[in-house]
């Protein structure tokens, strides 16, 4: 059972424009959630993450927006840039747990 | 956030062997983990690293298989027991606690493993 969905696994975007991804999840006890993100040969990097008493979380140019009735988030990049060209995976976490149960992943490109 | 570095970076190994994977963090820290990548897959917490005791492993995982060490607040150990083609994937350890800045884990730069 896949509690943490990405059901894109690639997008396209021209740089300069808004980079969206997006991340679906089941469990409704998941209370903290977070985006990494993974260059090749590297281990995944910490973006952004949102509490589930926000509903948004900015951090320069990237946003991530919560919509707990559902059970939905995503990733705002603007403007997007060729370096952000890597795979994204969203993770949640339940009750101040350190277990992540992440997503797939989603492969960003960004074109110059 | 902490720097953590692991090794090897990769290897190649034949059925039936062990591999050990070891992960080095650049402060101390609370809590560490271990991670595996299948090809095309998420990652998957395999188990706790605790100091001092035994880890606490995931469903699915079993401490015959993956012996984990952890015999201070800043190295850990995975050993890959008895491998076989499925258990091709990156290995990654992670790290949360006051040397990475807070409660989010940081990781490591993995370890692909390919076994034959």
């Amino acid at each position: 059972d896949q509690q943490v969905k990405q059901n894109s696994p690639s997008l396209s975007v021209q740089e300069g424009r808004i980079s969206i991804l997006n991340c679906d999840y089941t469990n409704s006890m998941f209370d903290y959630f977070l985006w990494y993100k993974k260059y090749p040969a590297e281990g995944p990097t910490f973006l952004i993450s949102i509490s589930s008493i926000k509903d948004k979380n900015e951090d320069g140019r990237f946003t991530v927006f919560l919509n707990k009735s559902a059970k939905h988030l995503s990733l705002h990049i603007v403007p997007s840039q060729p370096g952000d060209s890597a795979v994204y995976f969203c993770a949640a976490t339940a009750g101040g747990t350190y277990k992540y149960i992440f997503g797939t992943g989603t492969r960003l490109k960004v074109l110059a | 956030s902490a720097v953590i570095s692991q090794k090897p970076s990769r290897d190649i190994c034949q059925r039936g062997t062990s591999l050990t994977i070891q992960c080095q963090v650049d402060s101390q820290v609370t809590m560490m983990f271990w991670y595996r990548q299948q090809p095309g897959q998420s990652l998957t917490l395999i188990a706790t690293a605790n100091q001092g005791s035994e880890a606490t492993y995931e469903s699915g995982f079993v401490i015959d298989k993956f012996p984990i060490s952890r015999p201070n607040l800043t190295f850990s150990t995975l050993t890959v027991s008895n491998m076989s083609p499925e258990d091709s994937s990156i290995y990654l350890c992670s790290s949360v606690g006051t040397g990475t800045g807070g409660d989010t884990q940081y990781f490591g730069p993995g370890t692909r493993l390919t076994v034959l």
